[in-house]
C-alpha cells in the first residue's frame, strides 16, 4: 500500500460544478498536510495548507480527519483554469523535512 | 525575479555518460530539495539540505550526488546515467526547516538515450 494514496482520476466536470478530492495516508506520526497543484507540463505550486479544524480559501475548502488519516479538497464553482493535476502532501516527521507526495488527481473542467 | 531557477531545461545525452543540472533560488531559504517525477508522474523526494548540509537521501544510487555550494544552490550530479534515470528533476526550496511551504523551480527533463 502506498504512504499517499488519491483518487486516481480523472475527473471531468462541466464549469460550476463542485468537485471533491479525497487523499488517505498510512503514517500516523505524519505532522502536516498540503494540497499542491500542476498543471501539464509545469512545477508543482501550493494551494493550501490543511490545519486540523479545516480551512477554506475562496472556492477552496480543505478537511483534515486524522482519526481516519483522511484529507479532502472541495472546489466550488468549479473554473475552466481550475483544470490540473491536485497532488496530496504530507510531512513525515518533524525533522528533516520529508515530505510525501500522492500521485495525484488530475481535474478536467470542461466548458 | 525568478525564485527557484533551474538548467538546463532540456538534456538528452547517452547511457553512460556523467550530468550536472544547476538550481538556483533567489529567496533567502534555509532549505532546498530535489525530486524526481517519472513517466507515471510520481513525484518523489531525493534529497533535502539545510544550510549546505544534507539532512534527507531518500535510498537514491550513489550516483546521484548533490552538491550545495551555498545556501542558494543545491546542484545535482549524475554518473553513469541509465536509461531509468529519464524523468523531470525539480529543485525546490522552503523558507527553513520549520516553514513547510515549498517553492518549486521549472524542471529539468532528462532523457537518457
Amino acid at each position: 500500500r502506498k504512504e499517499v494514496e488519491q483518487d486516481p482520476g480523472p475527473f471531468n466536470v462541466p464549469e460550476g460544478a463542485t468537485v471533491a478530492f479525497n487523499c488517505t495516508y498510512s503514517n500516523s506520526a505524519s505532522q502536516s498536510f498540503f494540497w499542491y497543484r500542476q498543471d501539464c507540463r509545469k512545477e508543482p505550486k501550493l494551494l493550501m495548507s490543511v490545519y486540523s479544524s479545516g480551512n477554506e480559501d475562496g472556492r477552496f475548502t480543505a478537511q483534515l480527519n486524522r482519526a481516519s488519516q483522511y484529507i479532502s479538497l472541495l472546489i466550488r464553482d468549479s473554473k475552466l483554469s481550475d483544470s490540473a493535476t491536485y497532488l496530496c502532501v504530507v510531512h513525515r516527521d518533524n525533522y528533516g523535512q520529508n515530505f510525501v507526495f500522492g500521485p495525484g488527481t488530475r481535474l478536467s473542467v470542461l466548458p | 525575479d525568478t525564485a527557484v531557477s533551474q538548467t538546463p531545461k532540456y538534456l538528452v545525452t547517452q547511457m553512460g555518460n556523467d550530468k550536472s543540472i544547476k538550481c538556483e533560488q533567489n529567496l533567502g531559504h534555509d532549505t532546498m530539495y530535489w525530486y524526481k517525477q517519472d513517466s507515471k508522474k510520481f513525484l518523489k523526494i531525493m534529497f533535502s539540505y539545510n544550510n549546505k548540509e544534507l539532512i534527507i537521501n531518500e535510498t537514491v544510487p550513489n550516483r546521484f550526488s548533490p552538491k550545495s555550494p551555498d545556501k542558494a544552490h543545491l546542484n545535482l550530479h549524475i554518473n553513469s546515467l541509465e536509461l531509468g534515470d529519464s524523468a523531470v528533476y525539480f529543485c525546490a526550496s522552503s523558507q527553513d526547516l520549520a516553514v513547510r511551504e515549498q517553492f518549486f523551480g521549472p524542471g529539468t527533463r532528462l532523457t537518457v538515450l
